[in-house]
């Protein structure tokens, strides 16, 4: 069965630094989210993506986030500076359109040191 | 989005059916009901979904009330493997977010 992938599973960034967190969608979906889990937290959505612009996005998701489609099947996410309170689980989801049921990958452990 | 609501936890003997319950008394004609799963820190694994017609797939069942009040999860046959916390959301069906509350965390126990 297709799945989302997510690299790396674990990264660990100096505060202050650049992170680019990256997702390869199921080949055939269209819509591309970013959503982030704080240890102990809920799910919560930052970001939603589709035909190449920004569809939605939440309060979290400020000028220090970025989202990039650069090529057929990569979708990343991009925080320019990192804070201590990045630190989260970050996971990718993408779906076919409408109606069709989001899948999620198994997320990238983001520690901001 | 309509709001939702679930107990904080369950527990289900192995073996047994777990009915999950969730309200969403605000939920709007054209909003779907998805029930979601998430296994320790994993990504969250879509489940099933439905309009008001109850629906079944190889992981679950999917009861909706007559008035699309309240729904109930039912995995037929818990195992331990089972155990997780279990979100219900509703959101209308175009490619939008989901709202992710607290869910309920099934214990399934020996």
């Amino acid at each position: 069965e297709p799945e989302v992938t997510q690299t790396p599973s674990h990264q660990v960034t100096q505060m202050g630094q650049e992170v680019i967190l990256r997702c390869v969608p199921i080949s055939n979906h269209l819509y591309f989210y970013w959503y982030r889990q704080i240890l102990g937290q809920k799910v919560e959505f930052l970001v939603s993506f589709y035909n190449n612009e920004i569809s939605e996005k939440s309060e979290i998701f400020d000028d220090q986030f970025s989202v990039e489609r650069p090529d057929g099947s990569n979708f990343t996410l991009k925080i320019r500076s990192t804070k201590l309170e990045d630190s989260a689980m970050y996971f990718c989801a993408s779906n076919a359109g409408e109606n069709q049921p989001q899948h999620f990958g198994d997320g990238t452990r983001l520690s901001i040191l | 989005d309509a709001k939702t609501t679930q107990p904080p936890s369950m527990d289900c003997a192995e073996g047994r059916a777990a009915n999950l319950p969730c309200n969403h008394s605000t939920i709007s004609g054209n909003e779907y009901v998805y029930w979601y799963r998430q296994i320790h820190s994993q990504g969250p694994q879509y489940i099933i979904h439905g309009l008001k017609n109850n629906e079944t797939n190889e992981m679950a069942s999917l009861i909706i009330t007559e008035d699309r009040k309240s729904s109930t999860l039912i995995l037929p046959h818990a195992t331990l493997r089972d155990t997780a916390v279990y979100y219900c959301i509703v959101r209308v069906g175009y490619g939008n977010k989901l709202v992710f509350g607290a869910g309920t965390i099934l214990r399934v126990k020996s």
